[in-house]
């Protein structure tokens, strides 16, 4: 199957700083999903992007399909940004998200 | 339009006991996963069904199962529990032909 890896695995940030968190995948996919998981334990869709570049406020995202990563921008950044985001990918007929480690990310007052 | 609902949300039993965990799709979503998350293995797949039958299986024992009703709703079932089993079980839904994957809540499991 294929292997998603994020960095970095901790960010702090003061409130109103830019961010860039990365994912890169081992294979093609035809699903790329970034999540934010709120501190009760959901996760919450950011964007669907197998390909291409989306933006929605404050957060946009770009994956380079053919060079396997994707990238989420987060700018202006506000304390409820806080919490851990996830970049999941998978292939193939089906369902089958395979996660990354997440990026925890804390944004100071 | 209502989200993906999960029932119940905690839930805390004894070693050897067995679970069923229940999952409510978006209305008009038919493929429904279930994931698993713990602090040392992150978020892994369970399984997914579409249609009522199994459509793909992730490398879990066979004490875990699942099935899907006739109106998407899915269970799963964890069967003589172990420790590790305690984790956060979610469950996603996605509309047919879609990849994206919408998630519920979440049944937090706790096994003492």
């Amino acid at each position: 199957g294929i292997q998603v890896e994020q960095s970095p695995p901790d960010l702090i940030l003061q409130e109103g700083a830019n961010s860039t968190l990365r994912c890169n995948f081992s294979d093609s996919v035809n699903n790329l999903q970034w999540f934010h998981q709120n501190p009760w334990g959901q996760l919450i869709n950011l964007f669907y992007i197998p390909s291409g570049t989306k933006q929605n406020g404050r957060l946009s995202a770009t994956t380079v399909a053919t060079e396997r990563y994707s990238l989420l921008y987060i700018s202006s950044s506000q304390t409820t940004d806080s919490g851990v985001y996830f970049c999941a990918a998978a292939q193939g007929a089906g369902n089958m998200l395979t996660f990354g480690g997440g990026t925890r990310l804390m944004v100071k007052p | 339009k209502a989200g993906v609902t999960q029932t119940p949300r905690y839930l805390i039993k004894t070693r050897g006991q067995q679970v069923t965990l229940s999952c409510s799709p978006i209305s008009g979503h038919r493929s429904v996963s279930w994931y698993q998350q713990t602090p040392g293995q992150g978020l892994q797949f369970l399984f997914e069904y579409f249609s009522e039958t199994q459509r793909n299986k992730g490398n879990f024992p066979g004490r875990f199962s699942g099935r899907q009703f006739s109106n998407s709703r899915s269970e799963m079932n964890v069967s003589t529990l172990e420790l590790g089993d305690s984790a956060l079980y979610l469950c996603a839904s996605s509309l047919p032909g879609s990849y994206e994957q919408y998630f519920g809540p979440g049944t937090r499991l706790t096994v003492t």
